[in-house]
């Protein structure tokens, strides 16, 4: 199993360029997460999809949008982006039952916007 | 509201020593605690997790952290350091094991010194 994979690993934006950050899972978990990693701030939940076709604003939503694509897939939408949005974005996932509880973290991009 | 405090976002011990990560939450209910391990240029790992039962958690790499009700605590400890065990290390509290609620501690990077 490859766990939580993400794409792209690095990427620099100008203000105002768009992109998609793509998360995929092959745990069949039915909740995944996107945050964001600021020096200093810890991990802040963006948005999170609790199963498919469900989504969810986290604690910093603003400047973001997310698909749940299918159960596998999720992924975070930036539609303009500003230079406070220079960030290492993880993508999550969980099985929300039994006893195993834990997210499981993917690679992370690292985002620069100019 | 929930929230996660540790204490201390850098500190440093010599290869051989007591390490001691501390992590305090507030809750207005009994939590699930993690910790996390984050290696450069890499996602998170979990290193233990409390959910019910034994308050004394033993977790990967020779960690242990234990549960205190009393305290509001669940500090990180290792008998002895190892050059390896250089990292960021993050507290994280949920109050279910549902989606949307993994609440992270800002982190404490870790140095061993040899």
């Amino acid at each position: 199993n490859a766990g939580v994979t993400q794409t792209p690993k690095f990427q620099v934006l100008k203000t105002g360029q768009s992109m998609t950050l793509q998360c995929a899972q092959d745990m069949n978990h039915n909740s995944m997460y996107w945050y964001r990693q600021d020096p200093g701030m810890g991990l802040r939940l963006i948005y999170y999809s609790a199963s498919e076709g469900t989504t969810d604003k986290g604690e910093v939503p603003n400047g973001y949008n997310v698909s749940r694509l299918n159960k596998r897939e999720f992924s975070l939408r930036l539609e303009s982006a500003a230079p406070s949005q220079t960030s290492v974005y993880f993508c999550a996932s969980n099985l929300v039952q039994g006893a195993s509880y834990e997210q499981y973290f993917g690679p992370g991009t690292r985002l620069t916007v100019t | 509201a929930q929230s996660v405090t540790q204490l201390g976002s850098h500190v440093s011990v010599s290869e051989g020593a007591l390490v001691l990560l501390r992590c305090n939450y507030s809750s207005s209910v009994p939590p699930y605690l993690f910790w996390y391990v984050q290696y450069p240029n890499q996602g998170l790992q979990l290193l233990l997790k409390y959910t019910t039962g034994a308050t004394l958690v033993k977790g990967i790499n020779g960690f242990e952290a234990e549960f205190k009700k009393s305290e509001t605590s669940f500090h990180l400890t290792k008998p002895s350091a190892h050059m390896s065990d250089a990292a960021e290390y993050f507290c994280a509290v949920s109050l279910f094991s549902g989606a949307n609620n993994l609440f992270f501690g800002t982190g404490t990077r870790l140095t061993v010194i040899p």
